[in-house]
C-alpha cells in the first residue's frame, strides 16, 4: 500500500537546523508531488511547501523562503525538508504528505505519521 | 486564519452536522477545496477533494458542497467515532500559497 514514513522527534536549540525525512513506498516516487505542512501544539495545519520528485523543482510558501530546503533522494525514495534558523515557535509536528494525482492539486493524500520537532534551550 | 470555521459543532449520535468554510474570491470561489478529518493524535486524513468529490474508502455519510465563496462538509449519521477535527484547505491565488481553515472541532453527544 501507499505509505510515507518519517523520521523520529528531534530536540534543537534555537538557530540550530533540523532535518526531517519521509520515506515513501508502495508507488512510483518520481511520480507525485510531496508536501510538507506543520502542526504547532494545540493549533491548525499550515502548509510549508511541495517538491517535485522528478525533477527536484521546489515552491516554499513566502513565510518560509529562505530558511526551508526541501530536497530529495531518488534512490531511496526519500523526501526531505530542512528548517534553518530555529526559533521556539517552530516547535510543531511536520508531515510530509503525497498529492493524490500526479498534477500538483494539494489534495494531500496519504500523510506521514508527523515528526515532533521541538525547538528549547 | 484565511479560511474561516465555525470553532465547534455539535449534535446527537445519528443526525446530521454541517460545517462551513467561508473564504474569498482568491480562494475558496475559484479554487478547488478538500476536507480533512484528524483524528486525536494522528495524521489528517483526506475526506473530501476537488469541491465535492469522495475518495474510494471515505463513505458516503461525508460530502463536500461549494457555493461562492463558502464551502460546507456534511456529515450524516454521526458516529463517536466522528469526533475529530476538521480542516478545509484549498489554493490562495493572491497569496500563491495552500491555506487551511483554522479547524472545527465536532463533539457527538
Amino acid at each position: 500500500q501507499v505509505q510515507l514514513v518519517q523520521s523520529g522527534a528531534e530536540v534543537k536549540k534555537p538557530g540550530a537546523s533540523v532535518k526531517v525525512s519521509c520515506k515513501a513506498s508502495g508507488y512510483t516516487f518520481t511520480g507525485y508531488y510531496i508536501h510538507w505542512v506543520r502542526q504547532a501544539p494545540g493549533q491548525g495545519l499550515e502548509w510549508m511547501g511541495w517538491i517535485k520528485p522528478e525533477s527536484g523543482d521546489t515552491n516554499y510558501a513566502q513565510k518560509f523562503q529562505g530558511r526551508v530546503i526541501m530536497t530529495r533522494d531518488t534512490s531511496i525514495n526519500t523526501a526531505y525538508m530542512e528548517l534553518n534558523r530555529l526559533r521556539s515557535d517552530d516547535t510543531a509536528v511536520y508531515f510530509c504528505a503525497r498529492d493524490l494525482e500526479r498534477e500538483v492539486r494539494a489534495w494531500f493524500h496519504p500523510w506521514g505519521q508527523g515528526s515532533l520537532v521541538t525547538v528549547s534551550s | 486564519s484565511v479560511l474561516t470555521q465555525p470553532p465547534s459543532v455539535s449534535a446527537a449520535p445519528g443526525q446530521k452536522v454541517t460545517i462551513s468554510c467561508s473564504g474569498s474570491s482568491s480562494n475558496v470561489e475559484y479554487n478547488y477545496v478538500s476536507w480533512y478529518q484528524q483524528l486525536p493524535g494522528t495524521a489528517p486524513k483526506l475526506l473530501i477533494y476537488d469541491n465535492n468529490e469522495r475518495p474510494s474508502w471515505i463513505p458516503d455519510r461525508f460530502s463536500g458542497s461549494k457555493s461562492g465563496t463558502t464551502a460546507t462538509l456534511g456529515i450524516t449519521g454521526l458516529q463517536a467515532g466522528d469526533e475529530a477535527d476538521y480542516y478545509c484547505e484549498t489554493w490562495d491565488s493572491s497569496l500563491s500559497t495552500v491555506v487551511f481553515g483554522g479547524g472545527t472541532r465536532l463533539t457527538v453527544l
